[in-house]
């Protein structure tokens, strides 16, 4: 069965570093979503992507966060200069983009950030 | 705006118990509901997707009903096992697809 991969699965970081987060949606599907949970709230939407382009980034702190899907398939996240209030899981989600509203999305295992 | 409010935030119950899972979202022009499980650490799986044509969905020992008027669905699970435990979120989309989530259920069922 497809699934979505993300990678690393754990990052440990320090305060003003960078990092850089993947993931590789299921075959085919155009829509790929970037989220973020923090420990004991639901997931919120950072970046969403039609192909290679953003359909919305208006929760994404620009300052710091950027994100890519240069090619329409795979994507990275980065965070520069990472922050303490940056730990959380970075959960990333594809959908096969079809049904506006209406497609079930995939998760990944998702990418757990600790900045110290 | 969409709000998605789940209630309790914790739960725990014996095995074996039937339950019930709140979830309730403040603007019901919705196209579906979906149910997810997170188990600590981990993504998340998901359990039951419900348009919003439909009144109920099910899976196995899962059932998920939804109520657009009343801007509420639950999640049944019947003759619940310690493998249940986990966290319980249900999500709406909310423009072009963008998924707003509820804080989740953390369930846990005692042997």
């Amino acid at each position: 069965e497809a699934e979505v991969a993300q990678s690393p699965r754990y990052k440990i970081t320090e305060k003003s570093q960078a990092v850089a987060f993947w993931c590789d949606p299921i075959s085919g599907h155009a829509t790929l979503y970037w989220y973020r949970q923090i420990l004991g709230q639901g997931p919120e939407l950072l970046v969403q992507f039609q192909d290679e382009s953003v359909v919305d980034d208006s929760q994404l702190p620009k300052d710091r966060f950027s994100a890519e899907r240069l090619k329409g398939v795979d994507s990275t996240l980065k965070i520069q200069p990472a922050e303490l209030g940056d730990s959380a899981m970075y959960l990333c989600a594809s959908s096969p983009g079809f049904l506006e509203g209406r497609d079930t999305q995939y998760f990944g295992p998702g990418t757990r950030l600790t900045v110290l | 705006k969409q709000e998605v409010t789940q209630i309790p935030a914790a739960l725990s119950v014996p095995e074996g118990e039937n339950l019930v899972l709140n979830c309730s979202f403040t603007d019901s022009a919705i196209y579906n509901l979906q149910w997810f499980r997170q188990d600590p650490g981990k993504g998340l799986t998901s359990l039951l997707l419900i348009q919003s044509s439909q009144r109920e969905q099910t899976s196995g020992r899962l059932n998920a009903s939804l109520d657009k008027s009343s801007g509420r669905s639950t999640l049944y699970i019947a003759a619940s096992q310690p493998g249940d435990s986990a966290t319980y979120l249900c999500a709406v989309p909310q423009g072009a697809q963008k998924l707003v989530f509820g804080q989740g259920t953390r369930l846990t069922i005692n042997p």
